[in-house]
């Protein structure tokens, strides 16, 4: 079956603009996460969806992150005035999670986002 | 606070020899333990996973796991390496405990760059 989609799968942008990066789940995931990888380090979990609830945003580097994620299945993140410590691969998650256990998150091939 | 940590940034193996890349973790709870591997330009696949129940816990491809908890250890091991092997591999611990409502974000070690030589 079809897996995490993210695109587009590179984008490259100027210091300062602003970019959306897409993640579309698996189907029927409640749980979506967005993280970060930087090169050379591992990865740094962003931003948290589950189902209706508020967004656990609590990884976000600065309030120039935001995500949204619309009728609890495609999420969009965006980075504002974009800089170049923001260069990473920016990978989505999904998971079937229910409360009480852990539910494997699935992975996206992840957005590689270059800033000049 | 829980984080987890590779020993080893990169192993490097013959093809037929064993594999053993290194992790230790901090956890102020009962733990579950992961390892990812990621291919070159590909997602994450999950390769095993320990949530309390075997210590020894058996994943794809031939590789295993042991949680030891005197030692905080989750070491992956392989009897014996194969070309399509390499690529990084990732220790990770999930940062909350089980409660509802909790965001169960995993935590990732630095990764380990295994090479497997022909």
């Amino acid at each position: 079956g079809a897996g995490v989609s993210q695109s587009p799968s590179n984008k490259v942008t100027e210091k300062g603009k602003d970019v959306e990066l897409r993640c579309d789940p698996i189907s029927g995931h409640t749980a979506l996460y967005w993280y970060r990888q930087s090169l050379g380090q591992g990865l740094e979990f962003l931003i948290y969806f589950q189902g209706n609830s508020a967004p656990d945003k609590s990884g976000l580097p600065s309030d120039r992150f935001s995500a949204e994620r619309t009728g609890g299945s495609v999420s969009t993140l965006t980075i504002q005035r974009t800089q170049q410590e923001d260069s990473a691969v920016y990978l989505c998650a999904s998971s079937p999670l229910t409360s009480g256990s852990y539910n494997e998150q699935f992975f996206g091939p992840g957005t590689r986002l270059t800033v000049l | 606070a829980q984080s987890v940590t590779q020993l080893d940034s990169h192993v490097s193996v013959s093809e037929g020899t064993p594999v053993l890349l290194r992790c230790n973790y901090s956890s102020s709870y009962s733990p579950s333990l992961f390892w990812y591997v990621q291919h070159p330009n590909k997602g994450l696949q999950l390769l095993l996973k320990y949530t309390s129940a075997a210590t020894l816990v058996k994943g794809i491809n031939g590789f295993e796991a042991e949680f030891k908890k005197s030692e905080t250890s989750f070491h992956l091991t392989k009897p014996s390496a194969h070309m399509s092997d390499a690529a990084e591999y990732f220790c990770v611990v999930i940062m909350s405990p089980f409660s509802s409502g909790s965001a169960r974000q995993l935590t990732f070690g630095s990764g380990t760059q295994l090479t497997v030589l022909p």
